[in-house]
């Protein structure tokens, strides 16, 4: 079983939909949890970043950790075509500055105009 | 958001040449880089941590002598392909820490080995 897994898609959606995002993880020991937005052949762009269980809301974005069923969500609301990218989970054990970071395979979003 | 930046965003080289690759945090000092790798519809496989002062730490099956990491500043970090093959071929992304712990990327550099 894989630390992180994550269906990666695609994912197409029609222009104003809420997208719900997931990962299942297996480690018990992550504690941080984040999610990065990857537009083709650029580096990742960190989105949302939380500590252990517990919601956590910025502008449309939403996420959520469920620790006792391992399980995180990223939701977007009124989504736009500027929302089309890879979404990239990632977790770790420590704090994210020096701990290295595991993720999930990504799951591509298209939203149509 | 704090900025890594990453030089160049792509390379072209014969096999048996070696490509250097710089990651810098523009804005702080970053104690701790890493170096990923990422092909096609993949996820970023981590190939080392790079700490500034001190030799890197490698990923088990990532050759050190092939991927040369040299950390010699608080704000930047190089990634030397050495001999590099087609195999070799891929998005290389590099990190840094930032000082409230978060993680940030640079733009990634695609290398292509003839």
């Amino acid at each position: 079983q894989k630390e992180v897994e994550q269906d990666p898609g695609p994912l197409s959606v029609p222009e104003g939909a809420i997208v719900s995002l997931n990962c299942t993880y297996s480690n018990s020991a992550f504690q941080y949890f984040m999610w990065y937005r990857q537009y083709s052949r650029k580096g990742p762009e960190l989105l949302m970043y939380t500590y252990s269980s517990g919601n956590k809301e910025d502008g449309r974005f939403t996420a959520q950790v469920d620790k006792s069923s391992k399980y995180i969500s990223l939701f977007i609301r009124d989504s736009q075509p500027s929302d089309s990218a890879t979404y990239l989970c990632a977790m770790s054990q420590g704090r994210g500055g020096s701990e290295k970071l595991v993720f999930g395979k990504g799951t591509k979003l298209t939203v149509n105009p | 958001g704090a900025v890594v930046s990453q030089h160049p965003s792509w390379v072209i080289c014969k096999s048996g040449t070696s490509v250097k690759i710089e990651c810098r945090s523009l804005d702080f000092q970053a104690t701790t880089m890493f170096w990923y790798r990422q092909f096609p519809k993949q996820s970023l496989m981590l190939m080392a941590t790079s700490n500034e002062g001190s030799k890197a730490t490698y990923e088990q099956g990532v050759e050190k002598d092939k991927f040369l990491i040299n950390h010699a500043s608080l704000t930047l970090s190089t990634l030397t392909v050495t001999s590099a093959h087609p195999e070799d071929s891929s998005f290389y992304i590099c990190s840094a820490s930032y000082p409230n712990e978060k993680l940030f990327f640079g733009s990634g550099t695609q290398l292509s080995v003839l």
